[in-house]
C-alpha cells in the first residue's frame, strides 16, 4: 500500500527565504504527483502537478522535482513571503485502473509559517 | 465562474440526526469525490464517483452515504451510524478520463462538521 509522508509537520522561516518542502512515497510505480496548497478552513488549491515522465514543474516562484527511484519530490519556493504561509500537501497517484480514485494518497502536509 | 461549491460551511449534528452536506460543480467534471480530513492528518477517501448514477466506496465509507442523480451534484449524508463525524469535508472533481496523466484534481472549500 502506497504510504506518503511529509517532514517536517512544521516550518518557520524569516522572510524572503528560500525553502524546500519534502514528499516522500513508498512505491516509485507512481502515475503523477500533485502539490497542493491549503489555507486554514478552506479547501485545497492545486499548485503544480508533475507526470511520471517528467523530472520538474516550474510556476512563478515554485518549482516542483520529482525523483521516483528514490521515492522523493521537493517543493522549492524562492524568496519566501507571509502570504506564503499555509499547509503544504502532496498526493500520489498509483495506477490508471478503474478504480483509480482510490489509488491517490494524500500526505499529512507541511505547515509553513514565513514570519515578516 | 467555474468551480466547486460547497455547502453549508458550518453544519451542526445532534445525536442521531443524519445530516446532508451539498457539493455542486459547474466545471463539467465527469468524477466527483468526498474526502475527509482531520487535524494533522491527510485526505482520506469516503465515496468517489465516475459517473453519473454510480458511485464506489473509498476506504472509509462506513457510517455515509451519497447520490449522484446529476452530473453536477454529489451529496454526502453522514448518517447517525458513524460514531465520530467531527471533521472537515471536502468534495472535489475531476475530467475523470482514465489514462490522463495530468488529470487534476480541484476542491471545494469545505464543509465544517461539529457534533452537538
Amino acid at each position: 500500500k502506497q504510504e506518503v509522508t511529509q517532514i517536517p509537520a512544521a516550518l518557520s522561516v524569516p522572510e524572503g527565504e528560500n525553502l524546500v518542502l519534502n514528499c516522500s512515497f513508498t512505491d516509485s510505480a507512481i502515475y503523477n504527483l500533485q502539490w497542493f496548497r491549503q489555507d486554514p478552513g478552506k479547501g485545497l488549491t492545486s499548485l503544480l502537478l508533475i507526470q511520471s515522465s517528467q523530472r520538474e514543474q516550474t510556476s512563478g516562484r515554485l518549482n516542483a522535482s520529482l525523483d521516483k527511484s528514490s521515492g522523493r519530490s521537493t517543493l522549492y519556493i524562492a524568496a519566501s513571503q507571509p502570504g506564503d504561509s499555509a499547509t503544504y500537501l502532496c498526493a500520489v497517484r498509483v495506477g490508471i485502473s478503474s478504480g483509480s480514485a482510490r489509488q491517490l494518497t494524500f500526505g499529512s502536509g507541511t505547515q509553513l509559517t514565513v514570519l515578516p | 465562474d467555474g468551480g466547486i461549491t460547497q455547502s453549508p460551511k458550518y453544519l451542526f449534528r445532534k445525536e442521531g440526526q443524519n445530516v446532508t452536506l451539498s457539493c455542486e460543480q459547474n466545471l463539467n467534471h465527469d468524477a466527483m469525490y468526498w474526502y475527509r480530513q482531520d487535524p494533522g492528518q491527510g485526505l482520506r477517501l469516503i465515496y468517489y464517483s465516475q459517473i453519473v448514477n454510480d458511485f464506489q466506496k473509498g476506504d472509509i465509507a462506513e457510517g455515509y452515504s451519497v447520490s449522484r442523480e446529476k452530473k453536477e451534484s454529489f451529496p454526502l449524508t453522514v448518517t447517525s451510524a458513524q460514531k465520530n463525524p467531527t471533521a472537515f469535508y471536502l468534495c472535489a472533481s475531476s475530467s475523470g478520463f482514465r489514462g490522463a496523466s495530468n488529470e487534476k484534481l480541484f476542491f471545494g472549500s469545505g464543509t465544517q462538521l461539529s457534533v452537538l
